[in-house]
């Protein structure tokens, strides 16, 4: 059962426009929503997080937007930059749980200058 | 920034071989994991670990699969023995706090290779 899950699988923006990038989860005792970015022969690393108290969270060109009745987020990257092209992971944790952090089958983005 | 080493960057070895991948975590934090990922697709968490033990593991963590970090020293997976589908490239992690609101810092990965 795939418990996070991201649309689209690959997404393609010129230099300078806003990619949009979406998740949804299925169970709501999750409340701790890290994005992680990835570069080919890296290991992922934090970009931006969010706690479900919050609808919003912003940090730079990196915004994430929640929606909690929906169970819905999504990433804007505003002003995408060609360096913005990687392949970013949503996951999900729960803070009264135990300290294990799931992800999504990630979005490969390329952003074409 | 906190660096966390792996090793070895990649590994071939025979089906049915035993491997280990090391894990050098950031000095000052206490929760290790494991994740296993495929051809660069989802992340799939294997294992995480404190104060010695292992706290939960998935599915993906079978039964020839082993975790331990002896007296501080490399966080260490083994698979013995191994079989075609391990085939992957594992990241180690390590955390400071709980995942609830602390920073996962990845590794590099350790590509396994299975023939």
């Amino acid at each position: 059962q795939q418990q996070v899950r991201q649309s689209p699988q690959s997404l393609t923006v010129w230099e300078g426009e806003t990619a949009i990038l979406n998740c949804s989860y299925e169970n709501s005792a999750f409340d701790y929503f890290p994005w992680y970015q990835q570069f080919p022969g890296e290991g992922p690393a934090l970009l931006i997080s969010i706690l479900s108290v919050s609808n919003k969270k912003e940090d730079g060109r990196f915004t994430i937007f929640f929606n909690k009745r929906e169970k819905k987020l999504s990433l804007h990257i505003a002003d995408s930059q060609p360096g913005d092209s990687a392949t970013y992971f949503c996951g999900r944790g729960a803070t009264g749980g135990n300290n294990k952090l799931t992800f999504g089958q990630g979005t490969v983005l390329s952003v074409i200058p | 920034g906190p660096k966390v080493l792996q090793i070895p960057s990649h590994q071939i070895i025979d089906m049915g071989q035993m491997v280990t991948l090391n894990c050098d975590p950031v000095s000052n934090h206490l929760y290790f994991y494991w994740y296993k990922q495929i051809l660069g697709q989802q992340m799939e968490f294997l294992v995480n670990f404190y104060n010695g033990k292992v706290m939960e593991k998935s599915k993906l963590f079978k039964d020839q699969f082993s975790v331990e970090r002896p007296d501080g020293s490399y966080f260490t997976l083994k698979i013995q023995p191994t079989a075609l589908e391990d085939s992957a490239v594992y990241f180690c992690a390590s955390s400071q706090d709980r995942t609830n609101t602390g920073q996962l810092y990845f590794g590099e990965g350790s590509k396994l290779t299975v023939l």
